[in-house]
């Protein structure tokens, strides 16, 4: 069964450096989203992308923030400049266009020091 | 998105069915119930989802009153692998594209 997934499962970086979170949506899927899950809260929304574009955002994601789909398959999250605050589970979703069932990856913990 | 309650945590048997309830008192006529758990920091999986109807699936079944103010997702049989924290979500669906609001889940631990 397709499924989606991440890289890298945990990614530890220090303050202030950029870091790229991986994700491969399953293949015929065209709406994609970004989530994250801080140590013992819930999962919130970042971002939804759809057609090459940013659909919807959260107050979350700030100018730190952006999305890509660089290549038809590969959808990253990049942040800018990390803040401790940003430690969190990292969740990519996606679904096809006529189904609102969100299929959600692994996950990648980012820890920053 | 209409606002949901579940309660913190639920007990269950192994082997006996699970009800869990959810209240959404405020839903409207265009939103669906959704119900996603997460399994131990995994990625939150998708369990099922209605309107009005009554639904089934080979994970659960879930029971909507006849008002829609409040649902029950039932695991019939519950299994040490279903340990995990479980979300009602009120949503409407028939859009393309929505993000998911996500609130506390009740956490159902399973015992042997």
């Amino acid at each position: 069964e397709p499924e989606v997934t991440q890289t890298p499962s945990h990614q530890v970086t220090q303050m202030g450096q950029e870091v790229i979170l991986r994700c491969v949506p399953i293949s015929n899927h065209l709406y994609f989203y970004w989530y994250r899950q801080i140590l013992g809260q819930k999962v919130e929304f970042l971002v939804s992308f759809y057609n090459n574009e940013i659909s919807e955002k959260s107050e979350i994601f700030d100018d730190q923030f952006s999305v890509e789909r660089p290549d038809g398959s590969n959808f990253t999250l990049k942040i800018r400049s990390t803040k401790l605050e940003d430690s969190a589970m990292y969740f990519c979703a996606s679904h096809p266009s006529s189904y609102n069932e969100q299929f959600f990856g692994p996950g990648t913990r980012l820890t920053v020091l | 998105d209409a606002k949901t309650t579940q309660p913190p945590s639920m007990d269950c048997a192994e082997g006996r069915a699970a009800n869990l309830p959810c209240n959404h008192s405020t839903i409207s006529g265009n939103e669906y119930v959704y119900w996603y758990r997460q399994i131990h920091s995994q990625g939150p999986q998708y369990i099922i989802h209605g309107l009005k109807n009554n639904e089934t699936n080979e994970m659960a079944s879930l029971i909507i009153t006849e008002d829609r103010k409040s649902s029950t997702l039932i695991l019939p049989h519950a299994t040490l692998r279903d340990t995990a924290v479980y979300y009602c979500i009120v949503r409407i669906s028939g859009t393309s594209y929505g993000k998911l609001t996500f609130g506390q889940g009740t956490i159902l631990t399973v015992h042997p």
